[in-house]
Formats: C-alpha cells, sequence, structure tokens
C-alpha cells in the first residue's frame, strides 16, 4: 500500500515570500499521479497542481510549482510571491496509474499561514 | 463550474442513530468518493463508486455502508452513530480515468453526542 507523509503540520510566511512545503510518499510503482490540493478555512478543497510520475519536468502553475525528485519520492511544493489568500491547510496525494478508479491517498496536511 | 453538494454543513446526532449523508454532483462524472477528515490523519478513504449500483470498500469503511441508485447521488450510511464517528465528511466526484482531478463538496461536520 501506498503511503504520503507530510512532516511540516503548521508553516508559516510573511506575504510576498516563497515556502516550500515538503512531501514524501513510498510506493513500487512506476507509473502513478502526484497532486497538491488546498482547502481554506470554511471552503471546498480544490486542486492546485498535478504531476505525472512519467514526466521529467516539474509542473508549475502560477505562482506554484512543485519539485518531483522521483529517486528520492520526494514532491514538495514551492509557492511564490505568497498571497494572504494562501493560507489554507494543503494536502499533498497520491494515485496509482494502474486500476484504481482514481482513488486518492492522502498526507496528513499541512497548515499555511501567510501573515500580512 | 462543477458542482458537488453535499445536504449538510453541521449535523448533530446520537449514539445509536441512523444517519443519512448525502452527496450531489452535476458532471455526469463516474466516480464518487467518500472520506472523512480528521486532524493529523488527513483525509482517509471510506468508500468509493465508480458506477451505478456499484461500490468498493475504501481504507475504513467499518461502521459505514453507501448507496448509489443514480449516477449523480451518493450516500454515506452510519447504520448506528458512535462518538468515534464525529468527525467532518467530505464527498468527491470524478471523471474515470487516473489523470483527472477528484472535485470535493464543502463537507459535513458530525457530532455524535
Amino acid at each position: 500500500a501506498q503511503t504520503v507523509t507530510q512532516s511540516q503540520p503548521e508553516m508559516s510566511v510573511q506575504e510576498a515570500e516563497t515556502v516550500t512545503l515538503s512531501c514524501t510518499y513510498d510506493t513500487s510503482e512506476n507509473n502513478y499521479y502526484l497532486f497538491w490540493y488546498k482547502q481554506p478555512p470554511s471552503r471546498q478543497m480544490i486542486l492546485v497542481i498535478r504531476q505525472e510520475a512519467y514526466k521529467q519536468q516539474n509542473a508549475t502553475e502560477n505562482r506554484f510549482s512543485v519539485n518531483f525528485q522521483k529517486a528520492a519520492k520526494s514532491f514538495s511544493l514551492k509557492i511564490s510571491d505568497s498571497q494572504l489568500g494562501d493560507t489554507a491547510m494543503y494536502f499533498c496525494a497520491f494515485r496509482s496509474g494502474g486500476t484504481s478508479y482514481g482513488k486518492l491517498t492522502f498526507g496528513q496536511g499541512t497548515i499555511l499561514t501567510v501573515h500580512p | 463550474d462543477v458542482k458537488v453538494t453535499q445536504s449538510s454543513r453541521y449535523l448533530v446526532k446520537r449514539t445509536g442513530e441512523k444517519v443519512f449523508l448525502e452527496c450531489v454532483q452535476d458532471m455526469d462524472h463516474e466516480n464518487m468518493f467518500w472520506y472523512r477528515q480528521d486532524p493529523g490523519l488527513g483525509l482517509r478513504l471510506i468508500y468509493f463508486s465508480y458506477d451505478v449500483k456499484m461500490k468498493e470498500k475504501g481504507d475504513i469503511p467499518e461502521g459505514y455502508s453507501v448507496s448509489r441508485e443514480k449516477k449523480e447521488r451518493f450516500s454515506l450510511i452510519l447504520e448506528s452513530a458512535s462518538t468515534n464517528q464525529t468527525s467532518m465528511y467530505l464527498c468527491a466526484s470524478s471523471f474515470g480515468g487516473n489523470i483527472y482531478e477528484q472535485y470535493f463538496g464543502p463537507g459535513t461536520r458530525l457530532t455524535v453526542t
């Protein structure tokens, strides 16, 4: 079974600065997908960014980028130019590339607070 | 815009009651999921369904059952609620295929007293 570990329960950053959230995972598979989801306070969880394991290039979405290290099984999220609206809980998630019906395995979550 | 709705934002039930949590999605998604979210544990999968009337156990199915009679609706049932089922329950849906993201509902915070 796959496991996903987020070792930082809480992080904080000043507005306009850069912060990196860590995620490691354990799998014996070669083909899989990784996701970062954001859950703002009292609001619905939304997808931030996704990475296909077969792609060497790190995914980017505006101010959000990942550092995907397949051999190290590491998938960190970098938020540049942090904004107050980035305050949320962030979850790293793993999905098998095989027949899994889209099931996700989530990490424990990291609460990020952006200070003005 | 994809919309996933859940029947209640907050629910308070007594121990031993039968509890129904309903989830509806409007995007014709094949897959639907029920998770519970607890501090320090992240989201854990309770049950999922990949088609009407089809269901599969997730990682923590004990004490729960599900029903999917229509494609857009997925219900979570607590047959006899217990205090250790006090939690946030999140529903999600997605298209079939592993590349597709899951879309989440707003969650139901259930308290069992």
